[in-house]
């Protein structure tokens, strides 16, 4: 089975750009969680999708944004980029939220760069 | 919300036993992960274990669970220079809601 895939693997952008980021799900898998990796603050939950809908949220301004598709896939936004929005971007798919030991399975994340 | 601590930095030989510790705070956690990051990838989950649970053991890996004193802690048997990276402690809190990962420790294994 294909492991969880993201696009694309780095971004460069300027501040006040916006960004969308891409995540496909392993097959069957119909949870995607969203995480932004930084030296300073580790690994910090953005939102997480569960049928096309937001099941849950982290704390993170209106910037960050996300949408499930029907297929699974999902994409993230971030609008009106900051220096500090510069991390590794990682999405984690599981079958479904809250099952047995809920196994999260990540891609190899997303770099993004903003100048 | 949860609290997941884990110390930074590890230095062993290569052969020799790694252990790699965490504390959680919430007394409600239901499952406790442990994930491997190599340099430039993602996340890799190693194994996990459930809360009524106190040891798992999978191949050179052991994960001792301690619930009264919300301590996890990994255990790499003849560490190799292969398993140099970053480790992360995570928990499933919040009713199976949200994971929490603690600042991951850097393993290092001299040859």
């Amino acid at each position: 089975k294909a492991g969880v895939t993201q696009t694309p693997r780095y971004l460069i952008k300027t501040r006040g750009q916006q960004v969308t980021l891409s995540c496909s799900p392993i097959s069957g898998h119909r949870s995607v969680s969203w995480y932004q990796q930084t030296p300073g603050q580790g690994l910090q939950f953005l939102f997480e999708y569960f049928s096309e809908t937001q099941r849950n949220k982290g704390n993170f301004p209106g910037r960050f944004s996300g949408r499930q598709f029907s297929n699974s896939r999902s994409e993230m936004n971030v609008s009106t980029l900051e220096l500090g929005d510069s991390a590794l971007y990682l999405c984690a798919s599981s079958v479904m939220p809250g099952q047995f030991s809920y196994e999260q399975y990540f891609g190899p994340g997303t770099r993004l760069t903003v100048t | 919300g949860e609290d997941v601590e884990q110390s930074l930095f590890l230095s062993v030989r290569e052969g020799d036993s790694s252990v790699i510790n965490c504390t959680y705070t919430d007394s409600s956690s239901t499952y406790l992960y442990w994930y491997k990051q190599e340099p430039g990838a993602g996340l890799q989950l190693l194994t996990y274990i459930f809360s009524n649970m106190d040891m798992k053991q999978d191949q050179r890996l052991t994960v001792l669970l301690n619930k009264k004193d919300k301590h996890l802690s990994l255990r790499i048997a003849d560490t190799q220079t292969g398993d140099s990276a970053i480790y992360f402690c995570a928990s499933l809190g919040d009713n199976f809601n949200k994971f929490y990962f603690g600042s991951g420790t850097k393993l290092n294994v001299k040859p």
